[in-house]
């Protein structure tokens, strides 16, 4: 367990609206990332951000934004949800451990977009 | 484009045989790899890993090997159990790009008691 809540855990919305994801660490790591796991892709990475205040973006970032003010917090947000972004969100920590950098992943916001 | 392609969606394996789960990538830039093993309802938890230097790397029942000439790897699960039943992905980095994995679509892995 690698201290990652990711809220909420499920979400519907309709198109159109603005959504905002969390995903709260309490280890102080330094790097967070958001990835999104659909059929036939695999996890692709969104955004991810190498300290506070400090962002970048990743494969598929096109409709996401992220603010990461806190060391703690890495928020995702949607600004107007469409229906091709309903997906599962994970949110990861990275750490070395046994001589490698590997990612540590929350357990996954489900978010449908009607 | 996708860098890191895992083509057989499922397989199914007897307990007590060895599974094989295979990943090929195109990228000659990725000096990392790693698998992810996920249940339902769950967040991808990591297996193993191995770094270009080496073609193998052992962790209990689970070993990784890696042919860098055919940008091959491939993770053996012996002996395979019910609870090794998930989805498997296989992910490939460079090694300075902390965290920025380029993930395959998994395979979805059942074993038969």
């Amino acid at each position: 367990d690698a201290g990652i809540t990711q809220s909420p855990r499920h979400k519907v919305t309709e198109t159109g609206t603005p959504v905002t994801l969390r995903c709260h660490q309490t280890e102080n790591h330094r790097y967070m990332y958001w990835y999104r796991q659909d059929p036939g892709h695999g996890l692709r990475l969104i955004h991810y951000s190498y300290g506070v205040k400090d962002t970048d973006k990743g494969e598929v970032s096109d409709g996401y934004s992220v603010s990461r003010s806190k060391t703690e917090d890495f928020l995702l947000t949607l600004e107007s949800a469409t229906s091709s972004q309903t997906s599962v969100y994970f949110c990861a920590i990275s750490a070395r451990t046994g001589g490698g950098e590997k990612l540590f992943f929350g357990s996954g916001t489900q978010l449908s977009v009607l | 484009d996708q860098q890191v392609k895992q083509n057989s969606p499922s397989l199914s394996v007897q307990e007590g045989r060895i599974s094989i789960l295979n990943c090929d990538y195109t990228n000659s830039m990725f000096d990392y790899f790693l698998w992810y093993k996920k249940y339902p309802a769950e967040g991808p938890t990591f297996l193993i890993s191995i770094s270009s230097i080496k073609d193998k790397n052992e962790d209990g029942r689970f070993t990784v090997f890696l042919n860098k000439s055919a940008k091959h790897l491939s993770l053996h699960i012996v002996p395979s159990q019910p609870g090794d039943s998930a989805v498997y992905f296989c992910a490939a980095s460079e090694s300075t790009s902390y965290g920025k994995l380029t993930f395959g679509q998994g395979t979805i892995l059942t074993v038969h008691p």
